[in-house]
């Protein structure tokens, strides 16, 4: 069964408002978790990096403003698109680093498909 | 830069064997993944390489050289469901995963 959880799995939100997406790590704690976002037929594009307690690092290009990252557990790290717009609209992918130097236990939510409209 | 290169697509018959090659280009190493990803899915993780040397697992193998900055996904026995983009990932510095823009691979009859 999945180890990561992602939720929602489908929003639909008008264009303006707010939409906050989750990301939770079930059996396991992840002080390391990640956000992705995939346009289609597209590689994954990394968005930003949050750690828990401590403010996400986000990538170069991505505004921090308008994708608010919160990591305030050890199992919970939430994404907020906020002002959405149609350009918006896209799969966003959440993974949680489990351990800190174990190689193959990056673990990928089941994505969130975003429509703005 | 950080850059990871993969062909864009591969065309390959049931039941044969295809390699998808992987080079890349980054600022700290700490292993390379392979994932498959199927149409309006998230990744499933398929390896991971972290020393040089062949990875097999079933169906399929991973081949890492560090020196050349190259890695392999081989699959055998082609199935249709093998069908899908094969992604090719390295963990940097800091444990960020680097996607590379992934390979689609048609499996025909």
């Amino acid at each position: 069964g999945a180890v990561v959880s992602q939720h929602p799995s489908r929003v639909i939100c008008k264009s303006g408002t707010s939409v906050k997406i989750e990301c939770r790590s079930l059996d396991f704690q992840a002080t390391t978790m990640f956000w992705y976002r995939q346009f289609p037929k597209q590689s994954l594009m990394l968005m930003a990096t949050s750690n828990e307690g401590s403010k996400a690092t986000y990538e170069q290009g991505v505004e921090k403003d308008k994708f608010l990252i919160n990591h305030a557990s050890l199992t919970l790290s939430t994404l907020t698109v906020t002002s959405a717009h149609p350009e918006d609209s896209s799969f966003y992918i959440c993974s949680a680093l489990r351990g800190q130097t174990s190689g193959n236990t990056i673990y990928f939510g089941e994505g969130s498909w975003l429509t703005v409209v | 830069g950080q850059n990871i290169d993969q062909p864009t697509e591969m065309t390959a018959t049931e039941g044969a064997i295809v390699q998808i090659n992987c080079t890349y280009q980054t600022s700290g190493f700490n292993g390379l993944f392979w994932y498959q990803q199927h149409a309006g899915e998230a990744p499933t993780f398929l390896s991971y390489n972290v020393l040089d040397g062949l990875e097999e697992k079933g169906r399929f193998s991973s081949f890492l050289s560090r020196s050349k900055g190259y890695s392999y996904l081989l699959l055998k026995e082609l199935q249709m469901k093998d069908s899908a983009s094969y992604l090719c990932a390295v963990k940097g510095g800091g444990f960020k995963t680097i996607f590379g823009a992934g390979t689609r691979l048609f499996v025909k009859a």
